[in-house]
């Protein structure tokens, strides 16, 4: 079946836009997880949806960043304002339910200039 | 706090021949998971091996296996007769079974040579 999707694949934007990133996770998946993959801070955990409970927001590095996930199936990472550290590649994963294994997107890679 | 360290950043490994990564981990906690994943240069993040660290079996998954020593807190990956396609960075990554975010390490980029 298909496997997690996320668009765009590449975006470029300009210190202080707004930017949405989109994930699609498999279908029946009920977890879903944002990661930021950057150079100096390496694959760090950014939030995480389960079901109807509330996000787990534990992991977002500042009030810039928000997420959502509607429907219980897609979500959307939103950045406002964007700074040059935001830079970095954005990946999705979902998962079947809690504890089982974590399939990836192929990531959203974003250029801050 | 949980982490992983893999303590190379960089390996190399000839066709056919077998490689081990290495990967420790440090927590406290009693019931958790550990993972090897593969990221290609093509960015995608593809799961290699899956071990519950209270299964004292080791993980295989054809040329993949596992060296799972939970005392040690150590779980290296030892990948046999080597392929041009294992060429990637490999993540260790923990999971909590409570917490659910994967806790990954630095990563070991491998080079597979003909």
């Amino acid at each position: 079946g298909a496997g997690v999707s996320q668009s765009p694949s590449n975006k470029v934007t300009e210190k202080g836009k707004d930017v949405e990133l989109r994930c699609d996770p498999i279908s029946g998946h009920t977890a879903l997880y944002w990661y930021r993959q950057s150079l100096g801070q390496g694959l760090e955990f950014l939030i995480y949806f389960q079901g109807n409970s509330a996000p787990d927001k534990s992991g977002l590095p500042s009030d810039r960043f928000s997420a959502e996930r509607t429907g219980g199936s897609v979500s959307t990472l939103t950045i406002q304002r964007t700074q040059q550290e935001d830079s970095a590649v954005y990946l999705c994963a979902s998962s079947l339910a809690p504890a089982e294994t974590q399939y990836f997107g192929p990531g959203t890679r974003l250029l801050v200039l | 706090a949980q982490t992983v360290t893999q303590s190379q950043p960089e390996m190399s490994v000839q066709e056919a021949e077998t490689v081990t990564l290495s990967c420790t981990y440090d927590t406290s906690e009693n019931n958790y998971y550990l993972f090897w994943y593969k990221q290609p240069p093509s960015r995608q993040m593809i799961l290699v091996i899956r071990q519950e660290a209270y299964k004292q079996q080791n993980a295989t998954e054809n040329r993949f296996s596992v060296n799972f020593q939970k005392a040690a807190k150590s779980f290296s990956l030892k990948i046999s007769d080597s392929q041009l396609g294992d060429t990637a960075m490999y993540f260790c990554a923990f999971m909590n079974h409570n917490t659910d975010k994967l806790i990954f390490g630095t990563g070991t980029r491998l080079q597979v040579f003909p």
